[in-house]
């Protein structure tokens, strides 16, 4: 059984460009988070989605940052006009239930770098 | 709202030596308590969690923490380490009263095993 699939697991962007990453939860699991991890800094919640659904943005930045989690395929989390403060580690957890006692399961993260 | 921290950033300590890391949080509601660890580069990993009952929880790799309700602690010990634990430690919290797993997490203790 994998696990949550994360890619790419390194991406480098420019100053204005578009940064796409991709989680592939765990087989079984319909619900889908991601977390960002700034450089000394602990995991921020940023985004938890069920299939075509978002359930709570409460973390996501107002502009320039979006999530999905369609029907087929993997979830999306996509930065437009990335900045240099968008440099981070951001990682995909999935679970399959919505308590919240549940565990959810990390993937290995994305690192972005923005030059 | 939940809030988690962790008291010491970096914590040395040499193999074989017992360690204790802090972990305290604060919560309006009852909570679940998690800890994971994080190797280079890579996602996070359970160690254990509270749920439930006893109060002292053991996890994966010889670790196991205490919750501590009248001090809303958390705390991960280990009686002896290894090199080999050397890593990043993240404690979290889950809201019982609320349906999803947005976890919160503190910004992490710094574990460097000394030979």
């Amino acid at each position: 059984n994998a696990g949550v699939m994360q890619n790419p697991r390194h991406l480098v962007r420019r100053r204005g460009q578009e940064a796409r990453l991709r989680c592939s939860p765990m087989k079984g699991h319909s619900h889908v988070y991601w977390y960002r991890q700034l450089p000394e800094e602990g995991l921020k919640f940023m985004v938890y989605l069920q299939k075509e659904n978002i359930i709570d943005e409460s973390g996501m930045p107002k502009e320039r940052f979006s999530a999905e989690f369609p029907k087929e395929g993997p979830s999306i989390l996509r930065i437009q006009q990335v900045v240099r403060g968008d440099s981070a580690a951001y990682f995909c957890a999935s679970s399959p239930q919505r308590s919240s006692g549940n565990t959810i399961y990390f993937g290995e993260g994305s690192w972005l770098t923005v030059v | 709202a939940q809030s988690v921290t962790q008291l010491d950033s970096q914590v040395p300590v040499f193999e074989e030596a017992p360690v204790e890391l802090r972990c305290n949080y604060s919560s309006s509601v009852s909570v679940y308590l998690f800890w994971y660890v994080q190797y280079p580069n890579q996602g996070l990993q359970l160690l254990l969690k509270y749920l439930s009952g006893s109060t002292l929880v053991k996890g994966i790799n010889g670790f196991e923490a205490e919750f501590n309700k009248s001090q809303t602690s958390f705390h991960l010990r280990k009686p002896s380490v290894h090199i080999s634990d050397t890593a990043e430690y993240f404690c979290a919290v889950s809201d019982q009263q609320r349906t999803g797993n947005q976890f919160y997490f503190g910004t992490g203790t710094s574990l460097t095993v000394i030979p």
